[in-house]
């Protein structure tokens, strides 16, 4: 089972225009991520928000978390083609264990 | 090691067969993750480790499944009598988190081995 899904399911832009992704969960969450894969490869962490967070920057990247929502975005701004990638959030889940569950992702191209 | 080592990349399987990949953590990660990703989707939740204890393997889509890290390091996910069906990506993740720790799970991701079972 996935717990986010990511919208949109792909985006097009032009190199140095911002992208924005959302995602929306279901369950109380403790925290979530941001991950991004290259074709091919696996994933790598990008991003953390705690619960208490609101907003939080790292270089060209701004994700903004609302729990009453159950609602995370992540834009990414001056986009590169570089940037070419899919995006996937993720929140830890804790039933009686410990995992993380990942939504089905955005991909995003970036035309230069 | 600097990195996770998953192996093979690539294994093509016939239907029937089977088929054991490795996934070598990080040096210390306690913390173990198996994924498996179908074309186009997300990765899907498989299992996980805390050294050598298997804490959940709810993901496991069958009995045809098993993984296992006796020695809290490396561990192998083994599936039986593939079918065509299990052809994915299988991704490895390690974490230095514990269970029931105030830290956030941050996953560091092998390549993946992709099977394709003809």
């Amino acid at each position: 089972s996935q717990q986010g899904e990511e919208d949109p399911q792909a985006l097009s832009i032009q190199e140095g225009e911002n992208a924005t992704m959302n995602c929306s969960y279901k369950t109380s969450i403790n925290n979530l991520q941001w991950y991004r894969q290259n074709s091919g490869r696996g994933l790598v962490h990008l991003i953390l928000i705690r619960s208490n967070e609101r907003e939080k920057h790292s270089g060209r990247l701004r994700v903004t978390l609302d729990t009453s929502k159950k609602s995370s975005s992540l834009l990414i701004t001056a986009s590169r083609a570089a940037d070419t990638a899919s995006y996937f959030c993720a929140t830890d889940e804790r039933t009686g264990g410990f995992k993380t569950i990942f939504g089905a992702g955005t991909r995003l191209f970036v035309k230069a | 090691g600097a990195g996770v080592s998953q192996s093979p990349r690539y294994k093509v399987a016939k239907r029937g067969q089977d088929v054991a990949l490795r996934c070598d953590p990080i040096s210390g990660h306690v913390s173990l993750f198996w994924y498996q990703q179908a074309l186009g989707q997300g990765p899907e939740f498989l299992t996980y480790f805390q050294n050598e204890a298997q804490l959940d393997k709810s993901g496991l889509p069958s009995d045809r499944f098993f993984a296992e890290r006796p020695e809290g390091s490396v561990s192998t996910l083994k599936i039986q009598r593939t079918q065509q069906e299990d052809s994915a990506v299988y991704l490895c993740a390690s974490s230095s988190i514990l269970t029931g720790g105030t830290g956030a799970n941050v996953l560091t991701f092998g390549a993946g081995s992709r099977l394709t079972v003809l």
